[in-house]
């Protein structure tokens, strides 16, 4: 079936510093992204999302990127701040077909002051 | 507060009793989905409702599992004779679907279940 790979699970960086998620699918019909963020006790907040016409995309310090024929996405935090701290979460479905999203099984962000 | 409520937040429960949840939409939302998550693991997903149609469902939803959306709204998700194995948070997504856009899934804080 289809699944979502998310590397590494815990991620452990210095303030200031950037940090880096990565996810492959195997699904090759998916054709939109989204990245959530799960603090305790809460549900998914998406944070970012891409869509499969486009490699590339930017929110502030927030950036992800496409390589549809390799199916990988990965997601880039840049200058991170403690507030950071999170469980990320990447997803991949076939957008508007009404199918199922399937995630990964998340990042444990750490961001030490 | 306009996003995705449900209840309850917590539910603890006995092996072989039932338990019903509760998911509110965003307003407009035609779209509900269900998804169950487990510690350390990302959002399964286990159905979903376009208005009132429950139009797709996980081989994880067993038979003592059944989720209704009756008017099109809000959506519960039962599950009859609990088992300690149906520990886990429940959350609830909603989605608007527009032509030609994405859909975007906005998720509730969940229900955290546990099965003694």
């Amino acid at each position: 079936g289809e699944n979502v790979e998310q590397h590494p699970s815990t991620l452990s960086v210095q303030e200031g510093d950037s940090a880096v998620i990565k996810c492959t699918y195997s699904d090759s019909a998916s054709n939109y992204f989204p990245w959530y963020k799960q603090e305790l006790g809460k549900g998914p907040q998406l944070i970012i999302d891409i869509r499969s016409n486009v490699g590339e995309k930017k929110d502030q310090r927030i950036a992800v990127t496409l390589n549809k024929t390799a199916k990988h996405f990965s997601l880039h935090i840049t200058e991170t701040q403690p507030e950071d701290s999170a469980v990320y979460f990447c997803a991949a479905s076939r957008g508007t077909g009404g199918f199922k999203t399937i995630f990964g099984a998340g990042t444990r962000l750490f961001v030490k002051a | 507060d306009t996003g995705v409520s449900q209840n309850p937040r917590h539910k603890i429960t006995k092996r072989g009793q039932n338990v019903t949840f509760r998911c509110d939409p965003i307003s407009e939302h035609n779209r509900l989905y269900w998804y169950r998550q487990t510690l350390g693991q990302g959002p399964e997903f286990l159905t979903y409702f376009q208005n009132e149609a429950q139009l797709e469902k996980s081989r994880l939803l067993s038979d003592r599992f059944s989720a209704e959306r009756p008017k099109g709204s809000f959506s519960t998700l039962e599950i009859q004779r609990t088992e300690q194995g149906d520990s886990a948070m429940y959350l609830c997504a909603s989605s608007i679907t527009l032509r030609g856009q994405k859909e975007t899934q906005y998720f509730g804080p969940g229900t955290r279940l546990l099965v003694l």
